[in-house]
């Protein structure tokens, strides 16, 4: 099915652990997007890829890192779980930023206890 | 990106029309106004876009100033199903620009 998936959709983890979540869209979209955002609060820019191996650090991307060896994925890294990544992190796929609309996954809901 | 200024919230009667105002006056002239719009617990969802003219599409309308530093969004006639978080974005040319969300406005519509 065309779109954009995430996995897990729920993930518990302990401090310290490295995790990982996935991004797939089948549109073959340039840029790929990760936000968080915490409870009653916005969405927050972490990464953001303009093609594949292309990669650009966003409005919180300390703790995470990513990276994009095909078009279609664009994985998603805590190397070291800290409490304070506990959020819902959303991915989005987009032909480009500016006239184009972007899409959103369902979120994946991360609890680092 | 240049910032925008929207209110916390706003109240509609369903089936009512809603106008969802945001001023940009930064806004440079090659920047695009988009809109989101966030559903409780879901990921946020395309609205419209547009650059200087007013745009229509199946959702919404969207009306731009003729000086471009502000914008509505409106919804002809709400329904319960349009109580979200609307989210109204510059994006500006420069390569490698994304998407960055303010606070919106919390829309709430009563039956």
């Amino acid at each position: 099915d065309a779109g954009i998936t995430q996995s897990p959709r729920y993930k518990i983890t302990e401090t310290g652990r490295q995790v990982t979540l996935m991004c797939h869209q089948t549109w073959s979209h340039s840029y790929m997007f990760w936000y968080r955002q915490d409870l009653g609060h916005g969405l927050r820019l972490i990464y953001y890829s303009a093609a594949a191996d292309i990669t650009d650090k966003g409005e919180v991307p300390d703790g995470y890192v990513v990276s994009r060896s095909k078009t279609e994925n664009f994985p998603l890294t805590l190397e070291s779980a800290t409490r304070s990544q506990t959020s819902v992190y959303f991915c989005a796929s987009s032909e480009n930023t500016q006239n184009t609309e972007a899409f959103f996954g369902q979120g994946t809901r991360l609890t680092v206890v | 990106d240049a910032k925008t200024t929207q209110p916390n919230s706003m109240e509609s009667n369903e089936e009512e029309p809603v106008h969802l105002p945001c001023n940009h006056s930064t806004i440079s002239g090659t920047d695009y106004i988009h809109w989101y719009r966030q559903l409780p617990s879901q990921g946020p969802e395309y609205v419209i876009h547009g650059l200087t003219s007013n745009v229509n599409n199946r959702m919404a309308s969207l009306a731009i100033a003729e000086d471009r530093k502000s914008s509505t969004l409106i919804l002809h006639r709400a329904t319960l199903r349009d109580a979200a978080v609307y989210y109204c974005i510059l994006i500006g040319n420069q390569a490698g620009t994304a998407l960055i969300f303010g606070k919106g406005t919390t829309l709430s519509v009563s039956s």
